[in-house]
């Protein structure tokens, strides 16, 4: 069965990093075509991808959030870790990480999300 | 960036009924297009890839078409769990992007 499951910090203060840990069972990052990324959504808003990381260690990031994004991998512990830095209060959002499959081209198994809250 | 822009926004419905969400693309996204249902408080859920290939285990009433610019979810015979809030997302190129998303509800 395949899970992902999302940790980290529910609050941050403005300024500081976020630093979120994707923990993941039942497949291996390093299957040719796997990858896993990381989404937020901020409260009644849509989605938003952030960044994605491949079984061969590319990295993909959102324009718009690249200076401020780093996202790697530890293929042992089977965790994919989103570093987010000078965090703010409109980032404010759910965060998800999900599997994508290059057979698929798509995002098809995702974690439950962790609420992080920015503010002082 | 491509954009993608969702209509309606809002859409009531009964069960039984038939629906259809389009998906409109600011350029072409190929066949990287999916579709996503998502609950309150809930992940997620992949539900069709590819423009049109169902997800195993999504049942048969959801169903994707489309090509070039211009995608439909269609949901035959509505069921109560059903109702819930529909994204696009485009794969084609960095950064992917999601709809804003179709609210659907009951009437």
């Amino acid at each position: 069965q395949v899970t992902l499951n999302e940790s980290g910090p529910a609050l941050v203060k403005p300024t500081q990093t976020l630093t979120l840990t994707c923990t993941f069972s039942g497949f291996s990052l390093i299957t040719n075509g796997v990858g896993v990324g990381w989404f937020r959504q901020p409260p009644g808003k849509a989605l938003e991808w952030l960044a994605l990381i491949y079984w061969n260690d590319d990295q993909r990031y959102n324009p718009s959030l690249t200076s401020r994004l780093t996202i790697t991998k530890d293929t042992s512990k089977k965790q994919v870790v989103l570093t987010m830095t000078n965090m703010d209060p409109v980032d404010t959002a759910t965060y998800y990480c999900a599997r994508s499959y290059n057979t698929l081209d798509a995002f098809d198994i995702w974690g439950q999300g962790t609420m992080v809250a920015v503010s002082s | 960036d491509i954009q993608l822009t969702q209509s309606p926004s809002f859409l009531s419905a009964s069960v039984g009924d038939r629906v259809t969400i389009t998906c409109r693309a600011s350029q072409g996204t190929s066949s990287f297009l999916a579709w996503y249902q998502q609950k309150p408080g809930k992940a997620p859920k992949l539900l069709i890839y590819a423009v049109s290939s169902l997800l195993s285990g999504v049942p048969s009433r959801f169903s994707g078409s489309g090509s070039g610019t211009e995608f439909t979810l269609t949901i035959t015979s509505l069921q109560p769990e059903d109702f819930a809030t529909y994204y696009c997302q485009q794969l084609k190129s960095y950064p992917f992007t999601f709809g804003q998303g179709t609210k659907l509800e009951i009437k």
